[in-house]
């Protein structure tokens, strides 16, 4: 596989579920990303982990929980969401640089619905 | 405060037709800036980007022109295609760090035949 994969595509959970949203780059890049896109608003970061250190959005709820074992592998682990968490999860990957400008490579997503 | 506006969420074009795409930033910082396609069900996709320094930036069907004193960039499909039809979001940051992105509300291109 190339590029970046995230699964599950959809995910429908309770409110007092817990759930993980798993996200995997196969681009050798050393960042990763969580990203929130909802309905009319700009893609919010959540959380950034980037060569091996996390920087976290002050904004996000407890109930959100980074994780992120190794360059390749991030997680967001989910327990007692709210319905207005309910929007497309994004997974992004860069390769940090002080010599060129970066991007970002996003996943698919996860459309997460709370009920 | 919203950084990176896309003040419209939609636009449509006949095929063949050029599209013009605006996105406006009040960070004067904002030094890189991209665009990124989006179809539905999946994820945001590069486009093209511009680094401050140039005023213009060209990708085959796809030109990226920034005014800086106007803090203003907009994004040129020529000839459009049925093929553009998705969102388009626009995206800023400063010192190139993608960590830093900040991204637009996005506006939906409908390219009709």
């Amino acid at each position: 596989e190339t590029g970046v994969t995230q699964t599950p595509r959809h995910l429908v959970m309770g409110m007092t579920n817990k759930k993980s949203l798993k996200c995997e780059q196969h681009l050798g890049h050393n960042a990763m990303y969580w990203y929130k896109q909802s309905a009319k608003k700009p893609l919010e970061l959540m959380f950034v982990y980037s060569l091996e250190e996390r920087v976290e959005n002050n904004s996000v709820p407890s109930r959100f929980s980074p994780e992120c074992p190794n360059s390749s592998h991030l997680f967001l682990h989910l327990h007692t969401l709210q319905p207005e968490d309910s929007a497309l999860y994004l997974c992004a990957s860069s390769q940090v640089s002080v010599t060129t400008n970066e991007k970002l490579f996003f996943g698919s997503g996860t459309q997460l619905s709370v009920l | 405060d919203q950084q990176v506006k896309q003040n419209s969420p939609s636009l449509s074009v006949q095929e063949g037709r050029i599209s013009i795409l605006n996105c406006d930033y009040t960070n004067s910082m904002f030094d890189y800036f991209l665009w990124y396609k989006k179809y539905p069900a999946e994820g945001p996709t590069f486009l093209i980007s511009i680094s401050s320094i140039k005023d213009k930036n060209e990708d085959g069907r796809f030109t990226v022109f920034l005014n800086k004193s106007a803090k203003h960039l907009s994004l040129h499909i020529v000839p459009s295609q049925p093929g553009d039809s998705a969102v388009y979001f626009c995206a800023a940051s400063a010192l190139g760090t993608a960590s830093k992105l900040t991204f637009g509300t996005g506006t939906r291109l409908q390219v009709t035949l």
